[in-house]
């Protein structure tokens, strides 16, 4: 079962411009992981917020997380081509450190 | 860092073979983990095992079984293989203990079923 779903499912952006990925989830968790994966590679972690954790930030990425409406945001902030790739939400529903995957959204960063 | 190592980038296997996808790990994670990924329905798992020996069943295990003989390697197995099991298939690692440990990927495996 698809517990997060990312919206949009594709985004085209300049260099430069931020980005700002949404990601709602149907039960109650745990945390929630961001992931993103390059195209024809494995995916990698970028950051995690706790379930009593509102907001995270690591460089250039901005992480949020509202329980109340069971949604989590990821901002890219002052993009680069480099930033291209597929990014998805995951939610661990009990702490035992089973995921579960979104569909992802596909951001391109035009030059 | 952590190496997830999955043993083919592209695999091609005709209607009914049995199949065997492998994957090794070399930072003594607990958890291993299957998935298959598709175009518009993400990553679902297969299987995911928390120590040698030990399997759990995921969202999709039907037509898979899994092996973990050893702590750092883990085999998906299709027992019969069906054109509809065509896909992307990534294998992860994570530490047992503690909330929140991340996953660690290999570069999946494209599996072609003909």
């Amino acid at each position: 079962s698809q517990q997060g779903e990312e919206d949009p499912q594709a985004l085209s952006i300049q260099e430069g411009e931020n980005a700002t990925m949404n990601c709602s989830y149907k039960t109650s968790i745990n945390n929630l992981q961001w992931y993103r994966q390059n195209s024809g590679r494995g995916l990698v972690h970028l950051i995690l917020i706790r379930s009593n954790e509102r907001e995270k930030h690591s460089g250039r990425l901005r992480v949020t997380l509202d329980t109340s409406k069971k949604s989590s945001s990821l901002l890219i902030t002052a993009s680069r081509a480099a930033d291209t790739a597929s990014y998805f939400c995951a939610t661990d529903n009990w702490g035992g450190n089973k995921l579960t995957f979104g569909t992802g959204t596909q951001l391109k960063v035009e030059l | 860092d952590v190496k997830v190592t999955q043993s083919s980038r592209y695999l091609v296997k005709r209607t009914g073979e049995k199949v065997f996808l492998e994957c090794v790990q070399d930072m003594d994670h607990e958890n291993m983990f299957w998935y298959r990924q598709d175009p518009g329905l993400g990553l679902r798992l297969i299987y995911f095992s928390y120590d040698v020996k030990m399997k759990e069943k995921g969202d999709i295990p039907e037509g898979y079984s899994v092996s973990r003989e050893k702590k750092e390697r883990f085999s998906l197995i299709l027992e019969s293989a069906s054109t509809n099991q065509t896909s992307m298939y990534l294998c992860a690692s994570s530490l047992l203990q503690g909330a929140g440990q991340p996953q660690h990927f290999g570069d999946g495996t494209r599996l072609s079923i003909l």
